[in-house]
């Protein structure tokens, strides 16, 4: 079975300061994603960053970036330079099955204090 | 502007009555989504469809039923059935396998008493 683990249920961070929200996952697959979403307030879920598991070089996308451990199975999402809007609940999902479907974890919520 | 859209946003129905969910997608995506979150869990994943007249059970599809007649529309019907509908509902859809993560819509928060 394929799974998501996110084991900080509640992280904070000062406004300008780095962060690191973790990820460990489990899959038999070979040829798989890994993404990282973002939901507001507004529930609408967004995505911040995605990876392909076959390529070594770790993905980044402006002031998010990931560290991608594939032996270790490990996905990390490190934000810079962190700013009030990017306090949100953040979700690590797999994608590792022919289908497409998403494999959650169960989030992290992000707090940035002024 | 593409994206998709889930009607309504908030939705109230009596216990015992079926409802459905809309959710319409102008993104020309093969396969579709539904999910289920519920505080302190993340998405949970009712049902899928790759392709038009076909869908797939989630993992917990139990009490919900889905169509797929055209492509760009995937409603989802809350049944009786279902012991614990209160809960916030997520369309997505996407290119398909290996081609593209999945674009959600903004939801609809179902309440059932």
């Amino acid at each position: 079975a394929q799974t998501v683990t996110q084991s900080q249920p509640e992280m904070s961070v000062q406004e300008a300061e780095t962060v690191t929200l973790s990820c460990t996952y489990d899959t038999s697959e070979s040829d798989y994603y890994l993404f990282w979403y973002k939901q507001p307030p507004s529930r609408q879920m967004i995505l911040v960053i995605r990876q392909e598991a076959y390529k070594q070089q770790n993905a980044t996308e402006n002031r998010f970036s990931v560290n991608f451990q594939k032996a270790a199975k490990s996905f990390s999402l490190k934000i810079s330079d962190s700013q009030l809007g990017d306090a949100a609940m953040y979700f690590c999902a797999l994608d590792g099955g022919a289908t497409n479907k998403l494999i959650f974890g169960t989030g992290t919520l992000l707090a940035v204090q002024p | 502007d593409g994206g998709i859209t889930q009607s309504p946003k908030y939705l109230f129905r009596k216990e015992g009555q079926n409802v459905t969910l809309s959710c319409e997608q102008n993104l020309n995506h093969d396969a579709m989504y539904w999910y289920r979150q519920d505080p302190g869990q993340g998405l949970r994943l009712i049902y899928y469809s790759q392709i038009v007249n076909d869908f797939q059970k989630g993992d917990i599809a139990e009490g919900y039923s889905v169509s797929r007649e055209k492509k760009e529309s995937f409603p989802l019907t809350v049944t009786s059935a279902q012991k614990n509908p209160t809960a916030f509902y997520l369309c997505a859809s996407s290119i398909g396998r290996g081609l593209g993560e999945q674009y959600f819509g903004p939801g609809t928060r179902l309440t059932v008493t």
